[in-house]
């Protein structure tokens, strides 16, 4: 299963909403997660089965879809949100990741 | 506080061998599969392996089947990667990650990573 992340660069300023979009090559459910990754860490999972928020993740993200399209929101940026953000379908093996969306500043 | 400490990664020569290592704690590392991810430099992430709680479940992608073994030791909460003949296209941080008990393969902790590169 492909994974396909739009747009693959996003420029945004402190307090704008941002979407992502995540598509796959065929229908995954909602077994899709999202990770936000900054230079030289490891990911941290933000949202899991589509929609489910991790503990202790902020309030800000969210996230939708099933089948085959998905999104991840960040209601109002910070400037902690500026990073790079990976989907990654689990509905099957081997799991695979979207190619990454870089949030930078604008 | 679920900690993930990779080690074992340098540089290797093509066609040479590597063995990662990862010790976990503040979890029962009994209880979780575990993974390997990886991430070739300035790219995306790849899943590389699972393992099943007691060992004698294992999944691999298909670019590392029959070079590569995952394998575990409960009893250190330790997780292994054994990686032989190696590739240029195999350079990579190496993260050991946590498959989430609940359902499925999502990962959510994640080693700090470490770097495995295969030069001449």
């Amino acid at each position: 299963i492909q994974m396909t992340q739009s747009p693959s660069t996003l420029s945004a300023s402190v307090g704008d909403r941002v979407t992502i979009t995540c598509r796959a090559s065929q229908s995954i459910s909602s077994w899709l997660a999202w990770y936000q990754q900054k230079p030289g860490k490891a990911p941290k999972l933000l949202i899991y089965k589509a929609s489910s928020l991790e503990s202790g993740v902020p309030s800000g993200f969210s996230g939708s879809g099933s089948g085959t399209e998905f999104t991840l929101t960040i209601s109002s940026l910070q400037p902690d949100d500026f990073a790079t953000y990976y989907c990654q379908h689990y509905n099957e093996y081997p799991v695979t990741f979207g190619q990454g969306t870089k949030v930078e500043i604008k | 506080e679920v900690q993930l400490v990779e080690s074992g990664g340098g540089l290797v020569q093509p066609g040479g061998s590597l063995r990662l290592s990862c010790v976990a704690s503040g979890f029962t590392f009994n209880s979780y599969w575990m993974g390997w991810v990886r991430q070739a430099p300035g790219k995306g992430l790849e899943w590389v392996a699972n393992i099943n709680q007691d060992g004698t479940e294992k999944v691999y992608v298909d670019s590392v089947k029959g070079r590569f073994a995952i394998s575990r030791d409960n009893a250190k909460n330790s997780l292994f990667l054994q990686m032989n003949s190696l590739r240029a296209e195999d350079t990579a941080v190496y993260y050991c990650a946590r498959p989430s008990l609940s359902s499925g393969s999502y990962f959510d902790y994640w080693g700090q990573g470490t770097l495995v590169t295969v030069s001449s």
